[in-house]
């Protein structure tokens, strides 16, 4: 079925580090993607966009990276803190505010 | 700058029964979508509302249905609840017809026994 998954479901790292959480997505025609990340209790949050025509798009602290020709996406975190503790989703489309696919999640956990 | 509201927070109900659940957009927003959320999961779309109207839709049953009004409010309707409806009902909504990024609300936990 339709999916989007993710190499690691838990990752663990110390307050300071950079992390590195990685998506791969099964649908070559997919042309928007994002990372959410989705605390204890709440709604995904949304953190960072990128479309098929780039290959990388930095934010504040964080920058996905974008590989079509091995359909891969990864999400970096610099200077890692705990307040990123959370579980984090990447999620694709192929029209661009329609319907989203997102894998399973990667939990996050900041040891302080 | 209002958020993705929805209500209620949590609910309880037993098989059978019909819940509404509802959802009022981000400031600016006109398009809502509805996702399902079970425990240790990515959420699942379930539908989107335009203009009012059901623009696309996942994979769930008739049971599940919604609504969007003239304010771009909207509801998710579920019939006939089973137990395999417990989850975390999440509402997004983004703006056509640029329909840039979802933006989620925080949920309804709906718990069915």
């Amino acid at each position: 079925g339709e999916s989007v998954g993710l190499h690691l479901p838990t990752l663990s790292v110390q307050e300071g580090d950079n992390s590195i959480i990685n998506c791969a997505y099964s649908n070559s025609a997919s042309d928007y993607f994002i990372w959410y990340k989705q605390e204890s209790g709440k709604g995904p949050q949304f953190i960072i966009d990128i479309r098929s025509n780039m290959d990388k798009r930095q934010g504040q602290r964080v920058t996905v990276l974008l590989n079509k020709t091995v359909k891969h996406l990864s999400l970096q975190i610099a200077a890692t803190q705990p307040g990123d503790s959370a579980v984090y989703f990447c999620a694709e489309t192929t029209n661009q505010g329609g319907k989203l696919i997102f894998g399973q999640g990667t939990e996050l956990s900041v040891k302080p | 700058d209002a958020g993705v509201t929805q209500s209620p927070t949590h609910l309880i109900k037993t098989r059978g029964q019909q819940v509404t659940l509802r959802c009022s957009p981000k400031s600016g927003h006109d398009t809502v979508s509805w996702y399902q959320q079970a425990l240790g999961q990515g959420p699942q779309f379930i539908f989107q509302y335009y203009e009012e109207e059901e623009r696309q839709r996942g994979n769930f049953p008739d049971r599940f249905s919604g609504h969007q009004f003239p304010n771009y409010s909207s509801e998710l309707n579920v019939n006939a609840l089973l137990l395999g409806d417990s989850a975390l009902y999440l509402c997004a909504s983004s703006q056509a017809p640029l329909q840039e990024t979802q933006y989620f609300g925080p949920g309804t936990r709906l718990l069915v026994l």
